[in-house]
């Protein structure tokens, strides 16, 4: 079974420029879910989708960042304009249904660096 | 709001040695709590699962219980190897069991 895809792996963006991560969750997986992981810190989730629909968006910083989920697949993020603290792994995961542990999976995620 | 602490933060010992990583919680009202493994530039991996109506869990040389009354988990690993050098997270699904809330980590490091 296929993981979880992302890419880029790397990105080095100055500030004030846009960048998009993209990620491609396991099939069938019904559930995706962007983290944002700080360096030294816990992942915190920015945005989960079921299928193609905003589950909880509660913690994403919608004035820069946004996320879409076309056709209940793949995902991008986005953020513009990228500020200095933004820099730090953005993490994909998928499950086949919302909440539990139905096939958690994570993805090698996408590092940004912002200068 | 639920906030996960994890202890130590970083942790090194010698191959073979038994160790215990530590993780507690706010609000004992969890649903499941997790454990997760972290490789440098690697997603995670999940290692272990603990319902709320369990006490603990076990895979292999690892062991997780659950004390949801005093708010803590603990992560025993047994003789322990170089390649048990990761960094391991402790996460909390949160009331709706949607999402996760993560602790800080506690970076191991195994010599041999």
């Amino acid at each position: 079974e296929a993981g979880v895809a992302q890419s880029p792996r790397y990105k080095i963006i100055e500030k004030r420029q846009s960048v998009a991560f993209w990620c491609n969750p396991i099939s069938g997986h019904a559930t995706l879910y962007w983290y944002q992981q700080i360096l030294g810190q816990g992942p915190k989730l920015l945005i989960q989708f079921q299928n193609n629909g905003v589950v909880d968006d509660s913690q994403l910083p919608k004035d820069r960042f946004s996320a879409e989920r076309l056709k209940g697949v793949d995902s991008t993020l986005k953020i513009q304009p990228a500020k200095l603290e933004d820099s730090a792994v953005y993490l994909c995961a998928s499950s086949t249904h919302r909440g539990k542990n139905y096939g958690y999976t994570f993805g090698s995620g996408t590092r940004l660096t912002v200068v | 709001k639920q906030e996960v602490t994890q202890i130590p933060a970083a942790l090194s010992v010698p191959e073979g040695e038994n160790l215990v990583l530590n993780c507690s919680f706010t609000d004992s009202a969890i649903y499941n709590l997790q454990w997760f493994r972290q490789d440098p530039g690697k997603g995670l991996t999940s290692l272990l699962l603990i319902q709320s109506s369990q006490r603990e869990q076990t895979s292999g040389r690892l062991n997780a219980s659950l004390d949801k009354s005093s708010g803590r988990s603990t992560l025993y690993i047994a003789a322990s190897q170089p390649g048990d050098s990761a960094t391991y997270l402790c996460a909390l699904w949160n009331q709706a069991g949607t999402a996760l809330i993560f602790g800080k980590g506690t970076t191991l490091s195994v010599s041999s």
